[in-house]
C-alpha cells in the first residue's frame, strides 16, 4: 500500500511553546489529509479535514486557532499546536487519501506530544 | 449521524483461541467498513475492508463479513498468535466525496502464550 510518514516520532516541549508535525505523502499524492488525536486507551477522535491549497475544515470543538493545519502541496500536510499545554499531550495521526469518494485513505504512524 | 459501536475490551484469549470482535454499524447508504490494528506505539494499518454488503474481507488470518441486515462486521480468527496483540479499531466511511472514516472505540486485544 502507499505510504504516509509523520514526523517527528515523540516530540516533548514546553508549556507555551508551539510545535510542528509533519505529515508526508511519500508515492502518491493526497488531495485529502485528516488529522487525528487519540487520547490513552481511547478511539480516534477527527480534529479536521484538509483539502490542497483550501483551508482546513474543522470538527465541532477543535479550537483552529490553536491547531494551525497547512496543506500546502499534494505531498505535505502540518499541524502546529500553538502556545502548547500539558492537556495538548496527547498521540496526534495524520491520513492521506488519493482521491475523492469511495478511495483507502494511508495512516501515517502517529506523533506523540508531551508538553512539560 | 453515522457511528461505529465497538465489543468493549480488553479481551485476553489463549494462544491458538479462536476470536470474535463484535462491530455494528449505523449509517445512510452503503458505507465501506474497515478494521484497523493499532500495535503498542505505531500509528494504524489498515487489516481488511468490505465496500458492498456481503462482502468478506481478509488479510492474514483474519476475516470479517459486511452483513447489511444486521448492519454489523464482525472481525473473527480461527486460531490467535501472541503477535496478534494489539488494539483493533471498527471504522466506517460514507461513499459521498466528503466523507471522513468514523472509529469506533477500539479493542484492545491480549494474547498469552
Amino acid at each position: 500500500g502507499a505510504v504516509v510518514s509523520q514526523h517527528p516520532s515523540w516530540v516533548i516541549c514546553k508549556s507555551g511553546t508551539s510545535v510542528k508535525i509533519e505529515c508526508r505523502s511519500l508515492d502518491f499524492q493526497a488531495t485529502t489529509m485528516f488529522w487525528y488525536r487519540q487520547f490513552p486507551k481511547q478511539s480516534l477522535m477527527l480534529m479536521a479535514t484538509s483539502n490542497e491549497g483550501s483551508k482546513a475544515t474543522y470538527e465541532q470543538g477543535v479550537e483552529k486557532d490553536k491547531f494551525l493545519i497547512n496543506h500546502a502541496s499534494l505531498t505535505l500536510s502540518t499541524l502546529t499546536v500553538t502556545s502548547a499545554h500539558p492537556e495538548d499531550s496527547s498521540f496526534y495521526i495524520c491520513s492521506a487519501r488519493s482521491g475523492v469518494g469511495n478511495t483507502e485513505a494511508f495512516f501515517g504512524q502517529g506523533t506523540r506530544l508531551t508538553v512539560v | 449521524g453515522d457511528s461505529v459501536t465497538q465489543m468493549e475490551g480488553p479481551v485476553t484469549l489463549s494462544e491458538e483461541a479462536f476470536l470474535t470482535i463484535n462491530c455494528t454499524y449505523t449509517a445512510t447508504g452503503y458505507p465501506s467498513l474497515f478494521w484497523y490494528v493499532q500495535y503498542p506505539g505505531e500509528g494504524l494499518q489498515l487489516l481488511l475492508k468490505a465496500t458492498k454488503a456481503d462482502d468478506k474481507g481478509s488479510n492474514k488470518g483474519f476475516e470479517a463479513t459486511y452483513r447489511k441486515e444486521t448492519t454489523s462486521f464482525h472481525l473473527e480468527k480461527g486460531s490467535v498468535q501472541v503477535s496478534d496483540s494489539a488494539v483493533y479499531f471498527c471504522a466506517l466511511r460514507g461513499y459521498s466525496s466528503a466523507s471522513k472514516i468514523i472509529f469506533g472505540s477500539g479493542t484492545r486485544l491480549s494474547i498469552r502464550p
